[in-house]
This record gives structure tokens, C-alpha cells and sequence, in this order.
């Protein structure tokens, strides 16, 4: 899988965007962008992923650059419980397992 | 709610002990995945299953053992456990196993090896 590089830490205003990036600029034609967000201690949980087009669900929204070497995770009105470690992950097709980085650690400030 | 329970939540137990952790996956799932998430490790995968047969295997060392059971349950077993054992274990789920599927996960078992 390509590696990727995430910020290991960042801040966010109550009811501002978020937006965190990702660097993956290994990453080959047939591996999707998946995001996962971890509170505290709970299991992680999926946010959105994406191959080549900008995705939006009622979590967040996904943009991934033209060349796909990186792409960005947009929270549009953070709150304070969206305070959590941010996983980036790129994972190949046909390979079955899912490997996580060290994340970024969003913490959101009234 | 995920979906997905394991259990036990918490489990105490001395080194040299072997300890069974538990995952039921979420209605329909055919595939588990087991994760380690240590304090300095972070997220480790271990191993994957479909359909009760491993499909890949990750950073698992050879004193632990998973199997998936015929009614899709799967159990991690923990053997001649150590000290830098102690850790939470998460189990998620998927529907095929496949590349492009989301994960669900599990609360975790928090282990702690005395």
C-alpha cells in the first residue's frame, strides 16, 4: 500500500471548517483514499473514501487533487465532539487489508 | 453502534497466560479483522477472515491465533501472553472482505497483562 503523510496534530474553531490534509504521492492508479476517525479509545469509524472524484457524505467531504498525491478531509462546522485522531489510508484493489498510520490528532476549541 | 460486539471489555490476566477474545461481526458480514493499538505502536493489523478462511495475514506473531467459526464468530487467542502484550484489541467487519468496503469496528477488549 502507499504510505502516506498526515500532520501529527492540528486545531479547529467550533463551527469552522476543518481541513486535513494527506500526502500520498505513491499512491498508484487502483488505490482508493478511505478515511477513519478515531475518538478516544472507541474502534475506529469510517468517514468517507474516494478513488479520483471529490466525494461528499453527511460526515465530510473528500478532495482529492488531480494527480491524486494528495488529498484533503473537510469536517464543514466542526464541533466539539469531533475531537479525534484522523486516519488517512490508502488501500490497493484486490489487497485485503486495511493498514492504519499514526493520524492526526484534531482537537476542536470552543 | 457499530454492530460488531466483543468481548470481554476488559480482561486482566498475568504473563505466561492465555487469554480468548471474542467478536461477533455485524448481521450479514462475512469478513473480520483483528487490530492491536498499543500506546507506542498504534493501530497494528493482525489478521483477516472470510468466510472462515484466513485471507491475509498482518503483524501477528506466532504465540497468537485467530479462527472464524461456521456461524461467523471469530475468536483471537493470546498465548504465553507478555507484559508489551497488553493493549487494546479491536476486531471490525466487513461485508466481503473486499478493497472497497468500509470497516465496521468493535468497542475493543482492553487487555492488561500483569
Amino acid at each position: 500500500d502507499a504510505k502516506t503523510t498526515q500532520p501529527p496534530s492540528m486545531d479547529c474553531a467550533e463551527g469552522r471548517a476543518a481541513n486535513l490534509p494527506c500526502n500520498h504521492s505513491t499512491i498508484s492508479g487502483n488505490e482508493y483514499v478511505y478515511w477513519y476517525r478515531q475518538i478516544h479509545s472507541q474502534g475506529p469509524q469510517y468517514i468517507i473514501h474516494g478513488l479520483k472524484n471529490n466525494e461528499t457524505n453527511e460526515m465530510a467531504s473528500l478532495i482529492i487533487t488531480e494527480d491524486r498525491k494528495s488529498s484533503t478531509l473537510i469536517l464543514p462546522h466542526a464541533t466539539l465532539r469531533d475531537t479525534a485522531v484522523y486516519y488517512c489510508i490508502v488501500r490497493v484493489a484486490n489487497n485485503n487489508d486495511m493498514r492504519f498510520g499514526a493520524g492526526t490528532r484534531l482537537t476542536v476549541k470552543p | 453502534d457499530s454492530g460488531v460486539t466483543q468481548t470481554p471489555k476488559h480482561l486482566i490476566t498475568a504473563t505466561g497466560q492465555r487469554v480468548t477474545l471474542r467478536c461477533s461481526p455485524r448481521s450479514g458480514d462475512l469478513s473480520v479483522y483483528w487490530y492491536q493499538q498499543s500506546l507506542d505502536q498504534g493501530l497494528q493489523f493482525l489478521i483477516q477472515y472470510y468466510n472462515g478462511e484466513e485471507r491475509a495475514k498482518g503483524n501477528i506473531l506466532e504465540r497468537f491465533s485467530a479462527q472464524q467459526f461456521p456461524d461467523l464468530h471469530s475468536e483471537l487467542n493470546l498465548s504465553s501472553l507478555e507484559l508489551g502484550d497488553s493493549a487494546l484489541y479491536f476486531c471490525a467487519s466487513s461485508g466481503r472482505g473486499g478493497w472497497n468496503e468500509k470497516l465496521f469496528f468493535g468497542s475493543g477488549t482492553q487487555l492488561s497483562v500483569l
